[in-house]
């Protein structure tokens, strides 16, 4: 069974630094997507980035960047240049097809919970 | 942003009344989620449809039922709500190879 594993509850960062929010998992599939949302208090998940396991590049969206070690199963989240909007839960996920039912099966992590200092 | 209502936003009930949550999308997405999220356990879900009609459970789908009659329209029942199904209830839509789009929540408190 697929697992994602979150092992940071709680982070905190200056104001303008470069935090990494770290991210495992646990498969036995070659083909797969990784995703990051983040849950700002207003309680909305955003999509943040997206990984596909097939590609080696590592995704970019603006500040925010993945280190994708698939060897590893490891998928960690760096944001640069850290503001204090970027406080938020952030959620790990992984999704794959299955194959069996034609649908799509989605594990989250347990989240971490960012702050932001001023 | 995906098009997703969640109804109602808040909702406060009494022990061993039934409770329905909408879930209203307008992105014509083929598959459906219902979630719960409580601290320390991250999302878990519920129950999804892949298709008008067809749905399946989740992995914690004791106490909820749910029906799609229309491609837009994803209803999810608490029978006889129970304290422990206070929560923050999420749905969520996706197409072919693509992340989930989340509505707003719904938290429902069961006193």
């Amino acid at each position: 069974a697929q697992t994602v594993t979150q092992s940071q509850p709680e982070m905190s960062v200056q104001e303008a630094e470069t935090v990494t929010l770290s991210c495992t998992y646990d498969t036995s599939e070659s083909n797969y997507y990784l995703f990051w949302y983040k849950q700002p208090p207003s309680r909305q998940m955003i999509l943040v980035i997206r990984q596909e396991a097939y590609k080696q590049q590592n995704a970019t969206e603006n500040r925010f960047s993945v280190n994708f070690q698939k060897a590893a199963k490891s998928f960690s989240l760096k944001i640069s240049d850290s503001q204090l909007g970027d406080t938020a839960m952030y959620f790990c996920a992984f999704m794959k097809h299955v194959r069996t039912s034609g649908t799509y099966k989605y594990i989250f992590g347990t989240g971490t919970r960012l702050k932001v200092l001023a | 942003d995906a098009g997703i209502t969640q109804s109602p936003r808040h909702k406060v009930t009494e022990t061993g009344t039934p409770v329905t949550l909408r879930c209203h999308q307008t992105e014509n997405h083929r598959y459906m989620y219902w979630y719960r999220q409580d601290p320390g356990h991250g999302l878990r879900l519920i129950h999804y449809s892949y298709g008008v009609k067809d749905t399946d459970k989740g992995e914690v789908s004791d106490g909820y039922s749910v029906s799609r009659s229309k491609t837009e329209d994803f209803l999810l029942t608490l029978e006889s709500a129970t304290s422990s199904q206070t929560s923050v209830y999420f749905c969520a839509i996706s197409d072919t190879n693509q992340p989930q789009h989340f509505g707003d929540g719904t938290r429902l408190s069961i006193l």
